[in-house]
């Protein structure tokens, strides 16, 4: 069975440009998340879909970041514009049910220079 | 905001030692994880606790979930050259029908053969 795939694994964009990350779940997990890491900080909560419904987007930092998850399968989260201190790595996971463990995929690496 | 300490951040060790790493919070969770992350790759799930007080073995591995539900430690037996990498606790919290993770700032570990 494959795992929660994210693509692209690294991404290097300018300042003010947009990025368009992707994850794909494990199939028929309903719930999807994604969180980042900034160097050296922990990892952070960012949002939490269930089927293509947002169910908590507290996390997201703001109106720059827009995630979306049409038809309840794979998910998009777009920076437009991107800033440098968007740099980080994004990560998505998912889960059966809400409160079971989360898997994660390998990660997109975002530098914004 | 909900918040875990996790210690050590860090902690170099010789190989066949013993490691333990905690993750102590103020806030109540009613789920714990405890993942690793290798270099490049995304936090892998290593054990999953339900219940406080509950405590369970992978392997090499074991974790509690503390009797309070503030806490959990995971204790690594045996330590392998593979052990290395950074682990991280993460605490499951539910909020008006949300749920996420919170995550530790990571133990980074390294083993000396």
């Amino acid at each position: 069975e494959a795992g929660v795939t994210q693509f692209p694994s690294h991404s290097v964009i300018e300042k003010g440009q947009t990025v368009t990350l992707r994850c794909d779940p494990i199939s028929g997990h309903d719930n999807l998340y994604w969180y980042r890491r900034v160097m050296g900080k922990e990892i952070k909560f960012l949002l939490h879909f269930v089927k293509e419904s947002k169910q908590d987007e507290s996390g997201m930092p703001n109106n720059r970041f827009l995630a979306e998850r049409t038809g309840g399968t794979y998910s998009t989260l777009k920076v437009q514009p991107a800033e440098l201190e968007d740099s980080g790595v994004y990560f998505c996971a998912s889960s059966l049910h809400p409160n079971t463990e989360a898997f994660f995929g390998q990660g997109t690496r975002l530098t914004v220079v | 905001g909900q918040q875990l300490n996790q210690s050590p951040q860090s902690m170099f060790i010789q190989e066949g030692e013993d490691v333990s790493m905690n993750c102590t919070s103020s806030s109540i969770f009613n789920t714990w994880l405890w993942y690793k992350q290798d270099p490049g790759e995304g936090p892998v799930l290593l054990i999953a606790l339900y219940k406080a007080g509950e405590l369970t073995s992978n392997g090499r591995l074991t974790a509690q979930f503390g009797i309070t539900r503030k806490d959990s430690f995971l204790n690594i037996s045996a330590s392998i050259p593979s052990d290395v990498g950074i682990y991280f606790c993460a605490g499951q919290i539910t909020t008006s029908g949300t749920y996420k993770y919170i995550f530790g700032t990571g133990t980074r570990l390294k083993v000396l053969a």
